[in-house]
Order: structure tokens, then sequence, then C-alpha cells
């Protein structure tokens, strides 16, 4: 069974800073890409980083580009997001997403965890 | 970037009906990179719907996608009372990702 586990959120000022990570089993976990994916209070689903099965592909979007490190670790079977500069708007829950190889959508998730930027 | 527009924004049925969600994109988005998520409240989003038309691991028949270029449509045949949630859209473009709004289906 495919699971995913997210840890790593909680109370930050803005300005600050915290590392997700999210923890896979159930698969190979070196063969895939991953995401995060945050959803905002009450809204909807937003991506933010993708980084292939070997890190040599990543992306971020605009929103988070220069502020947030997404990186993994094969032998640990974890995933991590470095998030810096942390702003009021970067408030949610942030999912840990396996990429469905080729299909351009993510087929497992995690259960997410809450970060919450607040002085 | 391709903005992903859903319509309606709140879809109320009841058990049994059926549910026609839209999906439209503001460039032509290829049919291999649309999926479909459900989202119920306070869980993870599930993957329904990959390739427009593609039903994820375990999803029921009932669910089924269809559409190209930019219009793009879920249906669900018949409702069943797990059905009522949040449905998102979501394209792939080579290095980003973007989601619509979500329509949420709701119990009339």
């Amino acid at each position: 069974e495919v699971q995913l586990v997210e840890s790593g959120g909680g109370l930050v000022q803005p300005g600050g800073s915290l590392r997700l990570s999210c923890v896979a089993s159930g698969f190979t976990f070196s063969n895939y890409g991953m995401s995060w994916v945050r959803q905002a209070p009450g809204k909807g689903l937003e991506w933010i980083s993708y980084i292939g099965s070997s890190s040599s592909a990543i992306f971020y979007s605009d929103s988070v580009k220069g502020r947030f490190t997404i990186s993994r670790d094969n032998a640990k079977n974890s995933l991590y997001l470095q998030m810096n500069s942390l702003r009021d708007e970067d408030t949610a829950v942030y999912y840990c997403a396996k990429y469905y190889s080729g299909s351009g959508s993510f087929d497992y998730w995690g259960q997410g965890t809450l970060v919450t930027v607040s002085s | 970037e391709i903005v992903l527009t859903q319509s309606p924004g709140t879809l109320s049925l009841s058990p049994g009906e059926r549910a026609t969600l839209s999906c439209r994109a503001s460039q032509s988005v290829s049919s291999s990179y649309l999926a479909w998520y459900q989202q119920k409240l306070g869980q993870a989003p599930r993957l329904l719907i990959y390739g427009a038309s593609s039903r994820a691991t375990g999803i029921p028949d009932r669910f089924s996608g269809s559409g190209s270029g930019t219009d793009f449509t879920l249906t669900i045949s018949r409702l069943e009372p797990e059905d009522f949630a949040v449905y998102y859209c979501q394209q792939y473009g080579i290095s980003w990702w973007t989601f619509g709004q979500g329509t949420k289906v709701e119990i009339k």
C-alpha cells in the first residue's frame, strides 16, 4: 500500500523558515517524480514544486520561486521542502504527491501538514 | 500560463441524478495531460481521471471523462451519497501544473 506521510508543519512568523518532510512507503520511491501541492484555508489546490526521480529536473511555481527549495533523499525514501522568507499568503495545508509517470497527474497524496504564517 | 475555469461553481443534485462538470482552458491542452480529482472535506485529493478519459485505479465506472482542446467534461452517471464533494480539473504543461478552482457537488 502506497503511503505518503508529511510532517514539519506549524506556526511560524512572517519572514521565518520551515522545513517540511514527506516519508514514502509502498513503492520504489527512487523511480518516481514527486511534487508539493498546497491548499490555503477554504481555497483550491495550488501546485508549487516538482522534483524528478533523480533530482535532475526541478520546477517551481512563480509564487514560491527563489524562496522555497525542493529536495529528496532516495536512500531515506524522503521528500523535503525548505521554505524561507515565509509570508502570510503561504498559510496552507501542504501535500506531497506522487507523480504518475507520463500522465501529468498525481496518483497518490499524503494527508497534508498545516503551515500557519502569522505574527 | 494556461488558466482552467470550472463551471458551475456549485452543482446541487439529488442521489441518483447525473452530474456534468465542465473545465475550460484558456489555451489548448493536450488531452494526455488533463486530470480530474475528487476532494472530500478534510481529506486529500484523490485522482479520478487522467489523460482526459482514463479512470484511475479503483475508480467506479460511473465516473467518466471526455473532451479535447479547451473543453473537458467530468460526468458522474448516477450520484452516490459518497460522491458529494469538490472536484478539480488539472493540466500539465511540461514544467508546471495548474488546477481549476473547483466545482462543489452538493446534495439538493
